[in-house]
């Protein structure tokens, strides 16, 4: 079946350090690929998406490129704020309309 | 547009009893899906309806069900509450027709089980 697999977290960071987030997948078919940003007390917002190979997705200085050939979808930001810090879900979407998400990753920038 | 609405955001029930959870879908949207959030089992897929059918249901028992109106507002009712119902319930609409497309999550809803 289909599987997300994220890196363990927690991943604690100084304010405007590099980060990225590691996100494999493996689905039947050609799957659109996402990222979900989750803040305490709250539900999911997309950050990103991407639906097919080679696609970038960017927003709010978040990227994450599409890659068939190693089935991955790394989340990467060049300069993270504290104002990042939440649980991040990379997540995958088939013709079955179900999203497969990973464990989450939560991130911990400090000042 | 004003974006996916769910009530009533906390619940506190007893095993035993039910419950039912609404959600509003954003504006033209046309397909809902409703999510299971737990810390030990993470994010799990429930169920999707789209014209008032259920197209896709995930690995859940029989104790979970719902419904969608002709207005694309759902509802889902979990009866015979156990203690393991206690969770996040999100719910997602999609603008979706033919093709799968890209979900919305509104606030979710915290059920409590005692």
């Amino acid at each position: 079946g289909d599987s997300v697999t994220q890196m363990e977290g927690p991943v604690t960071l100084s304010e405007e350090a590099c980060l990225t987030i590691n996100c494999t997948y493996t689905a039947t078919g050609y799957p659109s690929l996402f990222w979900y940003v989750q803040y305490p007390g709250e539900g999911l917002q997309l950050l990103l998406k991407a639906t097919k190979a080679d696609d970038k997705g960017s927003n709010k200085g978040f990227e994450a490129t599409y890659r068939k050939e190693t089935t991955s979808f790394h989340l990467e930001k060049g300069s993270v704020q504290v104002s990042d810090s939440a649980v991040y879900f990379c997540a995958l979407l088939t013709g079955r309309r179900a999203l497969t998400f990973g464990s989450g990753t939560r991130l911990q920038v400090q000042p | 547009k004003a974006g996916v609405t769910q009530t009533p955001r906390y619940l506190i029930k007893t095993r035993g009893q039910q419950v039912t959870l609404s959600c509003s879908p954003i504006s033209g949207h046309r397909s809902v899906s409703w999510y299971q959030q737990t810390p030990g089992q993470g994010l799990q897929f429930l169920f999707e309806y789209f014209s008032e059918t259920q197209r896709n249901k995930g690995n859940f028992p029989g104790r979970f069900s719902g419904r969608q109106f002709s207005n694309s507002r759902s509802e889902m009712n979990v009866s015979t509450l156990e203690l393991g119902d206690s969770a996040l319930y999100l719910c997602a609409s999609s603008p979706e027709g033919l093709a799968p497309d890209t979900q919305y999550f509104g606030p979710g809803t915290r059920l409590t089980v005692l």
